[in-house]
């Protein structure tokens, strides 16, 4: 997988936008950017994927800039429960993903 | 997107023995996956459970340890044998799809 950086903790007052970067400066061309999110005790739960266009789906919205080198996402009404892990991810192919650190968000009410 | 059943969802297991997770899923799918998340720590990718041929490990993970079975398209097995406390961790399965990647609920697995 390309490898990706992302900060290790973010907080996020509720009902507010929740803007989480990643870095991804080694992607190849045809490489998807994927985001995950593991709530506590949970399993990984999918939340969007994009190859360069902007994607907006009913959990959150996936910018990514023009030169693929960097994402961000955003949640625009975080809520107590968008509280969790957030993992953004490039794999290659089929390969199984695999899981950096990821960014820990706190949404405070 | 598919659904995944993991049973158990939970364990207690005393060390030295072996327990079984099973994974099944409500479609034909052709790449199954089993990770290990240790507390407080990412999930690391255990094997690939290769349909009707032996599983992919990954470094550091041996097939005595973490023996895999995979008898068709919906339906995996992970063993933890011989554990020891170090083995407490959530053991999750995953497959891959047409737009990503589904993951099970995972097993927690406590080691006395």
């Amino acid at each position: 997988d390309a490898k990706t950086t992302q900060p290790t903790s973010m907080d996020c007052a509720e009902g507010r936008a929740a803007n989480l970067p990643c870095n991804h400066s080694t992607i190849s061309g045809n490489e998807y950017v994927y985001w995950y999110r593991q709530i506590h005790s949970q399993g990984p739960q999918y939340i969007i994927h994009g190859l360069k266009n902007n994607e907006t789906n009913e959990m959150a919205s996936l910018i990514i800039t023009e030169d693929r080198k960097s994402s961000t996402l955003i949640l625009p009404h975080a809520t107590l429960r968008d509280t969790a892990v957030y993992y953004c991810i490039v794999p290659v192919g089929n390969t199984p993903l695999v899981f950096g650190k990821g960014t820990r968000l706190s949404v405070i009410a | 997107s598919a659904v995944i059943s993991q049973k158990p969802s939970r364990d207690i297991c005393q060390r030295g023995t072996s327990l079984t997770i099973q994974c099944q899923v409500d479609s034909q799918v052709t790449m199954m996956f089993w990770y290990r998340q240790q507390p407080g720590q990412s999930l690391t990718l255990i094997a690939t459970a290769n349909q009707g041929s032996e599983a992919t490990y990954e470094s550091g993970f041996v097939i005595d340890k973490f023996p895999i079975s995979r008898p068709n398209l919906t339906f995996s097995t992970l063993t933890v044998s011989n554990m020891s406390p170090e083995d407490s961790s959530i053991y999750l399965c995953s497959v891959a799809e047409n737009y990503g990647y589904t993951f099970g609920s995972g097993t927690r697995l406590t080691v006395v």
